[in-house]
C-alpha cells in the first residue's frame, strides 16, 4: 500500500511569496489532515479534512492560510505572503474513517525556509 | 484541546539498555495514545498505538496506559543506535476522537 505522498520536499522563499503544497492520502483515507511543525515541537494541527469538507479549521491561520481538498483525494495548502515565523515542516496525515482506529499516518513533508 | 506533556531530554541509554520515555496528559476521558518515532529530517511514523488500560507489548517495544494516573509511557528493550530518534506521545480529541494532540518529544540518544 503507497503511503502520503507529499511534493515538494523542500521550499526556499522570501518573505510576502507565496508558495503551495501538494499532499496525495493514501488510497481510500477520507480524513486528511495538514500539520505544521515547527523544530523542537510537535505537529500541530492547520486543517482537517473529511471527504472535500472542512471539518475543522480553527488553527488555520486564515489571513495567510489557505486549503481545499477538490474531489476528496488530493490537497493542497497555500501560504500568501509567507513570513519569517511560517519557515517550519508541513506535514499532511491521512486516516480511515467508520473503523475504531485512530491511527493517523504521516507523510514525508515539505520543509520550508522564509528568508 | 488536550494537553500531553514530555520530557524533551534528551535521554541517553547504552546500547542494550531500556529506554523508558513518559508522557501525561491532563484530559481523564482520554481513551487511547499513540507513540511516534520520528528521526532528525523525517516525518512522524506510528510505532505503537494502546487503547485500554495495562501494557501492551510488540517485539521491543511495549506501552503502557495508566489512567488512574494519566501517564502514559513506552519502554525500549535492548536499546539499539538505530532507535535514537525524537519519541512523540499523541492523544486523540475531538469529536470522534479524530485530531491528535502531540507532546513535544523526547530524544532519546542510544550510546556504544
Amino acid at each position: 500500500e503507497a503511503g502520503v505522498a507529499q511534493s515538494p520536499r523542500y521550499k526556499i522563499i522570501e518573505k510576502r511569496q507565496s508558495v503551495a503544497f501538494w499532499c496525495n492520502p493514501i488510497s481510500g483515507h477520507a480524513t486528511l489532515y495538514w500539520y505544521q511543525q515547527i523544530l523542537g515541537q510537535g505537529p500541530k494541527l492547520l486543517i482537517q479534512f473529511q471527504n472535500n469538507g472542512v471539518v475543522d479549521d480553527s488553527q488555520l491561520p486564515k489571513d495567510r492560510f489557505s486549503a481545499e481538498r477538490l474531489k476528496g483525494v488530493d490537497s493542497t495548502l497555500k501560504i500568501q505572503p509567507a513570513k519569517l515565523e511560517d519557515s517550519a515542516v508541513y506535514l499532511c496525515a491521512s486516516r480511515t474513517s467508520g473503523t475504531v482506529s485512530y491511527e493517523q499516518y504521516f507523510g514525508p513533508g515539505t520543509r520550508l525556509t522564509v528568508t | 484541546q488536550k494537553e500531553v506533556e514530555q520530557n524533551s531530554g534528551p535521554l541517553s541509554v547504552p546500547e542494550g539498555a531500556i529506554a523508558s520515555l513518559n508522557c501525561t496528559y491532563s484530559d481523564r476521558g482520554s481513551q487511547s495514545f499513540f507513540w511516534y518515532r520520528q528521526y532528525s529530517g523525517k516525518s512522524p511514523e506510528l510505532i505503537m498505538s494502546i487503547y485500554s488500560n495495562g501494557d501492551k507489548e510488540d517485539g521491543r517495544f511495549t506501552a503502557q496506559l495508566n489512567k488512574a494516573s494519566q501517564y502514559v509511557s513506552l519502554l525500549i528493550r535492548d536499546s539499539q543506535p538505530s532507535d535514537s530518534a525524537t519519541y512523540l506521545c499523541a492523544a486523540p480529541w475531538g469529536g470522534t476522537a479524530s485530531k491528535l494532540t502531540f507532546g513535544t518529544g523526547t530524544r532519546l540518544q542510544v550510546t556504544l
